[in-house]
């Protein structure tokens, strides 16, 4: 399964657009991108996820170049309550053997200051 | 639309006891994953069910087991409880024959062994 790495930690301010960028050197072609958020003692929540190129929802963005080989979570204009752990991991599709199993890395601790 | 629902909340156990974590499906989700998380790590995958049967398994031992029922519901069991058993159990949903497979987790079980 392909492997995941992020910055450990990251800060920023009220406001701010926060970019958080996944490498993921080894994707594989039935790989989708998702990005996850957890606050302490919660279940992590489901945030966006992605193929190729550009996603956006109502929370966040996510870019993926051509090469899928790294991906950029955006946050825009992040408030306090926007302070989490942010995951990125690499799934298989429906169709792969590997279906169903998600692979955490340590996660992005982003800490918004005011 | 009911989320993905973990009973107990919270739960302390002494060590060699035995332990039964109850999860209920988002409403139309058909396959459920369990996960770990130790404190200050990443959810670590246990194993996923799919039609009642267990389809993928993580690096657990056996003293891990679960069931899925006819309505999808399931319950994770552990035996033989260790204080290393510590931690933050997640369920998560998913329905099997959706393209990406998202799964989305509940707000967790904290076992405590002592």
């Amino acid at each position: 399964l392909a492997k995941t790495t992020q910055p450990i930690s990251m800060d920023s301010y009220e406001g701010q657009e926060v970019n958080i960028t996944c490498s993921h050197n080894n994707i594989a072609t039935n790989d989708y991108i998702t990005w996850y958020q957890q606050f302490p003692s919660q279940g992590p929540r489901f945030i966006i996820q992605g193929y190729k190129t550009k996603v956006t929802n109502e929370v966040a963005s996510l870019f993926i170049p051509a090469d899928r080989k790294s991906s950029t979570l955006s946050l825009p204009r992040v408030s306090l309550s926007d302070t989490a752990v942010y995951y990125c991991l690499v799934a298989a599709n429906h169709g792969s053997s590997n279906t169903g199993k998600l692979i955490f890395g340590q996660g992005t601790t982003l800490q918004v200051k005011p | 639309d009911a989320g993905v629902t973990q009973s107990p909340t919270h739960l302390i156990k002494t060590r060699g006891q035995q332990v039964t974590l109850r999860c209920s499906p988002k409403s139309g989700h058909d396959t459920v994953s369990w996960y770990q998380q130790a404190l200050g790590q990443g959810p670590q995958f246990i194993f996923q069910y799919y039609e009642e049967e267990e389809r993928q398994r993580g690096n657990f031992p056996d003293r891990f087991s679960g069931h899925q029922f006819p309505n999808y519901s399931s319950e994770l069991n552990v035996n033989a409880l260790l204080l290393g058993d510590s931690a933050l159990y997640l369920c998560a949903s998913s329905l099997k024959a959706s393209a990406q497979e998202t799964q989305y987790f509940g707000p967790g079980t904290r076992l405590l062994v002592l």
